[in-house]
């Protein structure tokens, strides 16, 4: 079965720099979340679309944007890098045809690291 | 305080035994409850959904829900080394809240 696909798999940023990480949900899924995870610790929810609108929005910072296209494929994108901004960066996909349930579903993640 | 809470662990058991993984949630409102295991920088990975008071098995893995007493636990039958990760509990409110537990790591010893 397709999987959610994430480009790219590893990054590697200046300080300063600007990064765009992409994500292409499950075929049919409407919604796509967005997580930032560093070592040690749980995924920390960003952002997330569905139908393309903003839905949900959580520790993002202001620096940060996102958008989902026509096409559902997300990308988020990262300006003014910082060090701290160095973690795995996971996106998932749900489908609201599965009514209460959002079942999300993960994709491999892109390995930021900003020098 | 989070809205669901884990033991952090290391939880060792040995190979062949039972795995019992705990967490509580605190939004009375969340309906749906799901487990994910993740191995070291790999994504987290869907194993288990619960949507209703009781078990629910699926092979080795039978999750439980209670929401009266509002916590959710992971039974692992016959645990295996390969089962040795961090076990992600989540609860989710409608679409826009999806709160993950800080995790479990569990160590099963040949």
């Amino acid at each position: 079965a397709a999987g959610v696909i994430q480009s790219p798999r590893h990054l590697i940023k200046e300080k300063r720099e600007t990064a765009t990480l992409k994500c292409y949900p499950i075929p049919r899924h409407d919604t796509v979340y967005w997580y930032q995870q560093g070592p040690g610790q749980d995924p920390q929810f960003l952002i997330s679309f569905y139908e393309k609108m903003q839905s949900d929005k959580g520790s993002i910072p202001d620096r940060f944007s996102a958008q989902q296209f026509s096409d559902y494929h997300s990308e988020l994108n990262m300006s003014s890098l910082e060090l701290g901004d160095s973690a795995l960066y996971f996106c998932a996909s749900s489908s609201h045809g599965l009514g209460v349930y959002n079942e999300q579903f993960f994709g491999p993640g892109t390995r930021l690291t900003v020098l | 305080q989070k809205e669901v809470e884990q033991n952090s662990g290391p939880l060792s058991v040995p190979e062949g035994a039972i795995a019992s993984l705990n967490c509580t949630y605190s939004d009375r409102g969340s309906q749906s409850f799901f487990w994910y295991r993740q191995y070291s920088g790999k994504s987290p990975e869907l194993i288990m959904s619960i949507y209703s008071n009781g078990d629910k098995e699926d092979g080795r893995f039978t999750a439980q829900l209670n929401k009266a007493s509002q916590y959710v636990s992971l039974l692992i039958r016959d645990s295996q080394p390969s089962d040795s990760a961090t076990y992600l509990c989540a609860a989710s409110y409608n679409f826009n809240k999806f709160y993950f537990g800080s995790g479990t790591k569990l160590n099963v010893k040949p």
